[in-house]
């Protein structure tokens, strides 16, 4: 049982280049995320989704495209990427009242090194 | 506007003794609290939560306490041992299924 799996674990890329980030998961899990992780700010939400097909704003999700076609499968895409999206990205996922009603427990990755040059 | 803040970004701890971590929030519609922990170059791992109607949740060494009127909440680890050392999350969930962190706190347990 992998979890969820991140890929790929680091990347380096140019100002300006795009890039996709994979996020899998195999719990048959409803909810999926994309965090950021940076340097005094905590984990901040980029997008999200509850459910096949859809996706929603989290709290920072300027710069950033996401798509949710397969239920296991959640893309974070940066199409024009800058040195402020350097960071490190964390996708979780959880099924609605995990831990409890209302609860909602989330199962991260490892994480995704980014650095935009 | 940070609505879930943990206003220590460290703490040191010698171990045997108690770790206190603490957590400030805005909304009062959280329904649950949730702590998780964090190594580094690992992902955040689940630690421990609390519903909004409660006040204590205990957990072998981790209790969680939620003092609603402060809006604040802390999880407590007694005793702390050198394995307790990572950075702790605070997170609320918000009804629809977002959850919002807090900027954490790097806990130290020296021996």
């Amino acid at each position: 049982n992998a979890g969820v799996t991140q890929t790929p674990k680091f990347r380096v890329l140019k100002t300006g280049q795009s890039m996709t980030l994979l996020c899998a998961q195999d719990m048959n899990h409803e909810y999926m995320y994309w965090y950021r992780q940076d340097p005094g700010m905590g984990l901040r939400l980029i997008h999200y989704s509850v459910g096949e097909g859809t996706t929603a704003k989290g709290e920072v999700p300027d710069g950033y495209n996401v798509s949710r076609l397969k239920k296991q499968n959640f893309l974070l895409g940066l199409e024009s990427a800058a040195p402020s999206q350097t960071s490190v990205y964390f996708c979780a996922s959880s099924y609605p009242g995990q831990g409890g009603p209302g609860a909602n427990v989330l199962t991260f990755g490892a994480g995704s090194r980014l650095t935009v040059l | 506007d940070q609505q879930v803040k943990q206003n220590s970004p460290s703490l040191s701890v010698q171990e045997g003794r108690i770790s206190i971590l603490n957590c400030d929030y805005t909304n009062s519609m959280f329904d649950y609290f949730l702590w998780y922990k964090k190594y580094p170059a690992e992902g955040p791992t689940f630690l421990i939560s609390i519903s909004s109607i409660k006040d204590k949740n205990e957990d072998g060494r981790f209790t969680v306490f939620l003092n609603k009127s402060a809006k604040h909440l802390s999880l407590h680890i007694v005793p702390s041992q050198p394995g307790d050392s990572a950075v702790y999350f605070c997170a609320a969930t918000v009804t629809g299924g977002k959850l919002i962190f807090g900027q954490g706190t790097e806990l130290s347990v020296k021996p």
